[in-house]
């Protein structure tokens, strides 16, 4: 299963890091991918990462303020999210890539920027 | 970046009864090595999404035989042979062969 956590509230400029606590699986065999969902809206691809950490992809939306990691020896997934904006307000979730993204999803963790 | 499209958005359905959700891409989603990765994720009220077809056609594990999906290039189809009750929420279809992902508007599919 996948578990996020680190979410909260956070004036606009500030950053935050999102976890994501994998098991029942080995972790590191799997890339995983971000995915955001804004308030009544629909979801949005965030960011990838390979298994081995080496390989990262990321929306534009999010390119430069966002950093994605992993921590395999810890079955962790991270998002360090920086520069943060009113539009980056949604709940993020986790999800693990088997032959595509999103055999697996966690509960979500929720953000929201504002002052 | 490849836009997909969904129809309809919304989609009464009586119980019972067939439903299909279309998904189109604005380019081909073959890659070099001839698969297409377009999956299908449903959403209930409330839940995390949940994926039930990946690469076009194939269901994922515990995902009920009324749920199919069809297609090829740019043209995709998700069908429930018989809609239930447990089926209403927001389906999505994502497209993985090109970064960025991205994800259709969703369709909301509800009892009449």
């Amino acid at each position: 299963q996948l578990v996020e956590s680190g979410g909260g509230l956070v004036q606009p400029g500030g950053s935050l890091r999102l976890s994501c606590a994998a098991s029942g699986f080995t972790f590191s065999n799997y890339w995983m991918h971000w995915v955001r969902q804004p308030p009544g809206k629909g979801l949005v691809w965030v960011s990838l990462i390979s298994s081995d950490g080496t390989t990262t992809s990321y929306a534009d939306s999010v390119k430069g303020r966002f950093t994605i990691s992993r921590d395999n020896a810890k079955n962790t997934l991270y998002l360090q999210m920086n520069s943060l904006r009113a539009e980056d307000t949604a709940m993020y979730y986790c999800a693990r890539d088997l032959a595509g993204l999103g055999d697996v999803w966690g509960p979500g963790t929720t953000v929201i920027v504002s002052s | 970046d490849v836009v997909m499209t969904q129809s309809p958005l919304s989609l009464p359905v009586t119980l019972g009864q067939p439903a299909s959700i279309s998904c189109r891409s604005s380019r081909s989603l073959v890659n070099s090595d001839g698969d297409s990765y377009l999956h299908w994720l449903q959403q209930r009220p409330g839940q995390s999404p949940r994926r039930l077809i990946y690469r076009v056609s194939n269901r994922d594990s515990g995902v009920p035989d009324r749920f199919s999906g069809s297609g090829s290039g740019t043209d995709f189809t998700l069908k429930i042979s018989r809609v239930e009750a447990e089926d209403v929420g927001v389906y999505y279809c994502i497209q993985g062969t090109y970064w960025p992902q991205t994800f259709g508007q969703g369709t909301k599919v509800e009892i009449k």
